[in-house]
């Protein structure tokens, strides 16, 4: 079954701290979507990689194929940081489409 | 431009009645993807379509659902007849190449249905 699981679900913070977000999925995936959600409902693509890392700002993620998970990090967080923050795993379905699975969504809080 | 654009941003319909939400992709974008965010599941792929033809429908929840892409410019997802549970928030996005590019999302639509 394809699945992804991010970690923490909730997690409050300072401004100027260094935030990680997880997200492990279950098996071999193609790519790997960082989603950012506004507390007004908008969804933006932060990222898409399959491999390695790649950087924007002050956001870097990572991904490692072998152990199937891949990171969100914020350094020196500041309070519109806030937002959900979802990750989604880019699957082939046996009938050759490509599904992508979204994890539950990481909210996060930067308090100033 | 101006993004990929939905309409209505917001519908309140009785159970039974039809639903029409309707999308406007960014031009020359070639993917369409028709998702659904609710509080018990999260965010669902519902459809995505490629060159207006529809490529994997498999999210899709049931017959009561039905999305078109008559030209490159509009696409609509249809409820009909819509339920209760069917009130979620309904974003539409488009894409250069497919689910492995960045995708540009609508400002959704959130949908009660009573």
């Amino acid at each position: 079954k394809n699945e992804v699981e991010q970690s923490p679900q909730n997690l409050t913070a300072q401004e100027g701290e260094f935030i990680t977000i997880n997200c492990s999925y279950s098996v071999g995936i193609s790519a790997l979507h960082w989603l950012q959600q506004h507390p007004g409902g908008g969804i933006v693509s932060l990222f898409m990689l399959s491999s390695g890392k790649k950087k924007h700002g002050r956001l870097i993620a990572t991904i490692n194929i072998q152990e199937k998970h891949s990171s969100l990090h914020i350094t020196a967080s500041h309070p519109r940081d806030s937002a959900v923050y979802i990750c989604a795993a880019l699957y082939h379905t046996p009938g050759g489409a490509q599904k992508l699975v979204f994890g539950q969504g990481t909210r996060l809080t930067i308090n100033p | 431009d101006a993004g990929v654009i939905q309409s209505p941003r917001h519908e309140v319909t009785e159970m039974g009645q039809e639903v029409t939400l309707r999308c406007k992709p960014i031009s020359g974008h070639d993917y369409l993807f028709w998702y659904r965010q609710t509080m018990m599941r999260g965010l669902e792929l519902l459809i995505y379509f490629n060159n207006n033809v529809p490529i994997d429908d498999s999210g899709m929840p049931e017959d009561r659902f039905s999305a078109k892409m008559p030209n490159a410019s509009f696409s609509t997802l249809k409820i009909q007849p819509s339920e209760p549970r069917d009130s979620a928030v309904y974003f539409c996005a488009s894409s250069w190449r497919g689910p492995a590019t960045e995708a540009f999302f609508g400002q959704g639509t959130r949908l009660t249905v009573v």
